[in-house]
């Protein structure tokens, strides 16, 4: 079966930490993996990997995946309480299923 | 553009009520998502749709669901009887299976008293 594994499942940290988020997957017919943000509504896009060693960035944030050991790592630098989320990890197969990991919920405290 | 529209935003209902959920995708996503989130399970995909045509419906959790997508810009979710262990946020969300990130509507919150 299809899985998705993010960990830790919870994180607490002051201001100005930086985090890993770590997620590992098993899945058939991998076509790409995204990660997503969530605050207190819909999940919203962060990044898509689809190559290995290809790191991508977004200000502070930054993603990285390994296709061989099948995992990503999300990095988020000089955290700021609006980093404060769950943070999710889904894996693409082709034909366009998403199957999402449970999450890590990440709180920055000030 | 607007994004993925869901509605009602909210929706509060007495166990065996027929509740219909509904979702317009962003214009020009042939690949449409319904999703359920609870603390417990987390995101469960319950159904997608390609080209308004159902791919894989496993998810949904029994007969008292069903889903439908009559064209490309609409689509529904209906749960027919409710009960109360229903209560759950709905996310419908939008792609195009050429690639590109899934985007998610904001979700119906509904409650099934």
């Amino acid at each position: 079966e299809d899985k998705v594994v993010q960990s830790p499942l919870s994180l607490v940290v002051h201001e100005g930490d930086t985090v890993t988020l770590n997620c590992s997957y098993e899945v058939t017919n991998f076509r790409s993996l995204l990660w997503y943000k969530q605050e207190k509504k819909a999940p919203t896009f962060l990044f898509m990997l689809t190559s290995s060693g290809i790191e991508k960035k977004s200000g502070r944030l930054s993603s990285i995946l390994d296709k061989k050991e099948l995992f990503s790592i999300l990095n988020i630098t000089a955290t700021q309480t609006g980093d404060s989320a769950v943070y999710l990890c889904a894996v693409e197969e082709y034909g366009n299923k998403l199957v999402f990991g449970a999450g890590t919920i990440l709180r920055v405290k000030s | 553009d607007a994004g993925v529209i869901q509605s009602p935003r909210h929706e509060v209902t007495e166990m065996g009520q027929e509740v219909t959920l509904r979702c317009k995708p962003i214009s020009g996503h042939n690949s449409l998502f319904w999703y359920r989130q609870t603390m417990m399970r987390g995101l469960e995909l319950l159904i997608y749709f390609n080209n308004n045509v159902p791919i894989d419906d496993s998810g949904m959790p029994e007969d008292r669901f069903s889903a439908k997508m009559p064209n490309a810009s609409f689509s529904t979710l209906k749960i027919q009887p409710s009960e109360p262990r229903d209560s759950a946020v709905y996310f419908c969300a939008s792609t195009h299976d050429s690639g590109g990130a899934l985007i998610f509507g904001p979700g119906t919150r509904l409650t099934v008293l």
